[in-house]
């Protein structure tokens, strides 16, 4: 069954406009993830953010989490064009056994307009 | 820095027949994972690798069967090939051993097939 679910399914905003994009999940995890797919393309990891931190910043990325409600955004500031991709979030549930094996959630295409 | 190699890039086969796709983790990386992104899908886990033993198994088919070998890389063999197989085939190492769980996703091989 898929962990995550993202919203916006599609999200498109002018080039430097902020662009928010959430991600929901059922289990306890141990950390989250996001990563960038360009279309056809191999999976980017962008950052990683632990159960027990709320709050990671990367560049122009900012990372939330809150567990009580299960969920996540990724929050890319001042957006360019060459941020056009697909988004996920990937979670490391505590039940995924001892390789800690990632659950992808569905994804957000964002298409940044020039 | 050396990121995760996977060979060949693109494959074409026909039903039927076999496959064996290859991945070479990050060099010191002890963990290898292998996932299927369908067409317009998240990606899904398959099967996990630590210190070359079998980890964790997720949607793989019985068809299906990998290893990893003593220099850590390893092999997604794939039998009997069927229509619905046809997807991206992405490895991802991490170094586990160091309680990083980031996984680095390699560019994936695309497998049609006809």
């Amino acid at each position: 069954s898929q962990q995550g679910e993202e919203d916006p399914q599609a999200l498109s905003i002018q080039e430097g406009e902020n662009a928010t994009m959430n991600c929901s999940y059922k289990t306890s995890i141990n950390n989250l993830q996001w990563y960038r797919q360009n279309s056809g393309r191999g999976l980017v990891h962008l950052i990683l953010i632990r159960s027990n931190e709320r709050e990671k910043h990367s560049g122009r990325l900012r990372v939330t989490l809150d567990t009580s409600k299960k969920s996540s955004s990724l929050l890319i500031t001042a957006s360019r064009a060459a941020d056009t991709a697909s988004y996920f979030c990937a979670t490391d549930a505590i039940s995924s056994g001892s390789a800690r094996q990632l659950t992808f959630g569905s994804g957000t295409q964002l298409t940044v307009l020039p | 820095a050396a990121g995760v190699i996977q060979s060949p890039r693109h494959l074409i086969k026909e039903k039927r027949e076999t496959a064996t796709l290859k991945c070479y983790p990050i060099p010191r990386h002890d963990t290898v994972y292998w996932y299927q992104q369908g067409p317009g899908q998240d990606p899904q886990f398959l099967i996990s690798f630590y210190e070359k033993m079998q980890s964790d198994k997720g949607s793989i088919p019985d068809r299906f069967s990998a290893q990893q070998f003593s220099d850590y890389h390893s092999e997604l063999n794939m039998s009997s090939l069927e229509l619905g197989d046809s997807a991206l085939y992405f490895c991802a190492s991490s170094f586990r051993s160091s309680l990083k769980y980031e996984q680095y996703f390699g560019p994936g091989t695309r497998l049609t097939v006809t």
